[in-house]
């Protein structure tokens, strides 16, 4: 039982180039999330989906873009990478009521 | 706005020596906080969920505990091992599950 696992775990970018992040996770969980971490700022939610085909904005959503076309995967795309997107990505997937589970993150660095 | 504040940010310990780490917070509606462990280079780590206030947790050295308006992690005689950063979180009663996570107590235990 993998729980979630995102792919890449590292990965460097110029400026302006795009790439997308996949999560993926084997607990038949609604939920999903997409998290970016920085230093002395937390967590902060950039999209969340509350089911297969459904997506929406969290707080920091600008420049991110997401699909959930199966149930077990959450895709986060950066269209045009900026150097201000730097940082650590999280997924996190959840049962309502229950304590969200979290992948290993993705280390994104833009030249 | 949920808001989450933990403190102190950074904690320095000798082996043996107790302490408590603080999570206060604001929530519209609270369903749950959760206590996560995270090491460097991880996702964070589920510890506890705390759902009412008066309730305790307990797991090896941890035990955290809720009022309605804050809740504690203490560490009771901790080993290096415990070293990591903390974080809490509180999940409202809003449609999407929405988590609001605080910036993490960082906890070095010393030899």
């Amino acid at each position: 039982n993998a729980g979630v696992t995102q792919t890449p775990k590292f990965r460097v970018l110029k400026t302006g180039q795009s790439m997308t992040l996949l999560c993926a996770q084997d607990m038949n969980h609604e939920y999903m999330y997409w998290y970016r971490q920085d230093p002395g700022m937390g967590l902060r939610l950039i999209h969340y989906s509350v089911g297969e085909g459904t997506t929406a904005k969290g707080e920091v959503p600008d420049g991110y873009n997401v699909s959930r076309l199966k149930k077990q995967n959450f895709l986060l795309g950066l269209e045009s990478a900026a150097p201000s997107q730097t940082s650590v990505y999280f997924c996190a997937s959840l049962t309502p009521g229950q304590p969200q589970h979290f992948g290993d993150g993705t280390r994104l660095s833009i030249l | 706005e949920d808001q989450v504040t933990q403190s102190p940010e950074a904690l320095r310990l000798q082996e043996g020596e107790s302490s408590s780490l603080n999570c206060s917070y604001t929530v519209s509606g609270l369903r749950g906080l959760f206590w996560y462990r995270q090491d460097p280079g991880k996702g964070p780590e589920f510890l506890f969920t705390l759902y009412s206030a008066g309730e305790e947790k307990e797991k090896e050295r941890l035990k955290a505990t809720l009022t309605k308006k804050e809740s504690f992690l203490h560490i009771t005689a901790p080993k290096p091992e415990d070293s990591a950063t903390y974080l809490c979180a509180v999940l409202n009663s809003g449609g999407y599950q929405k988590v609001t996570f605080g910036t993490g107590t960082k906890l070095q235990v010393i030899p």
